[in-house]
């Protein structure tokens, strides 16, 4: 079975530009998390997104925000980019909310602001 | 004080050895704690998934949790090249989706 795909790998954008990274979540799980890593860090929790609502969003700006769709997709966009948003960006699905779910992350977006 | 706290290394090993890599938290509200590993330009991998203090064994891997002392380690017996990785605890709140990471250990187990 496929694991978590996000897309694309690696972008390339210059300050004040606007992204918009993607996420498909292991076949049947339901909630999606997005995690940014700053190179030499552990993963900081930007959102969760379950049955298409916001369940949790961490200490990030309002240029970040996020959706999901019907089909348990998710997108991250990412307003006005500023240099230290250069990141590796990570998609995480888990069958349900909830902490008894392990969440299970893809190999995420590497995005660099020029 | 940052919520979880991991010796970022970088720790070399022969190959072999055990090697033993912990963390620290604050919070005792914390009740769910994960390690992953990270290769390179890749996402981290589950590798344990524990709730209750006390040892969890899997093949090679043992992870240990000392709620009352706040520390988890992670033990690997008979260390690979292959092992070589970032390894990265996260814990989890009770009901929360949020994990929250160490920084990571910069592990290289030596041929």
């Amino acid at each position: 079975d496929a694991g978590v795909t996000q897309s694309p790998t690696h972008l390339i954008k210059t300050r004040g530009q606007q992204v918009t990274l993607r996420c498909s979540p292991i076949s049947g799980h339901k909630s999606v998390s997005w995690y940014q890593q700053v190179l030499g860090q552990g993963p900081q929790f930007i959102f969760q997104y379950y049955e298409k609502e916001e369940r949790g969003r961490g200490n990030f700006p309002d240029r970040f925000s996020a959706r999901q769709f019907p089909n348990y997709s998710s997108e991250l966009n990412v307003n006005a980019l500023l240099l230290g948003d250069s990141a590796l960006y990570l998609c995480a699905s888990s069958l349900r909310a909830g902490s008894n779910q392990p969440q299970h992350f893809g190999d995420g977006t590497r995005l660099s602001i020029l | 004080q940052k919520e979880v706290e991991q010796d970022p290394g970088p720790l070399s090993v022969p190959e072999g050895a055990i090697v033993s890599l912990n963390c620290t938290y604050s919070n005792s509200a914390f009740q769910y704690f994960m390690w992953y590993r990270q290769y390179s330009r890749k996402g981290p991998e589950l590798l344990m998934y524990t709730y209750s203090s006390g040892n969890k064994e899997d093949g090679r891997f043992t992870a240990q949790v000392d709620k009352s002392s706040k520390y988890i380690s992670l033990f690997i017996r008979d260390s690979q090249p292959s092992d070589s990785a970032t390894y990265l605890c996260a814990i989890q709140i009770q009901g929360a989706q949020k994990l929250v990471f160490g920084q990571g250990t910069r592990l290289t187990i030596n041929p």
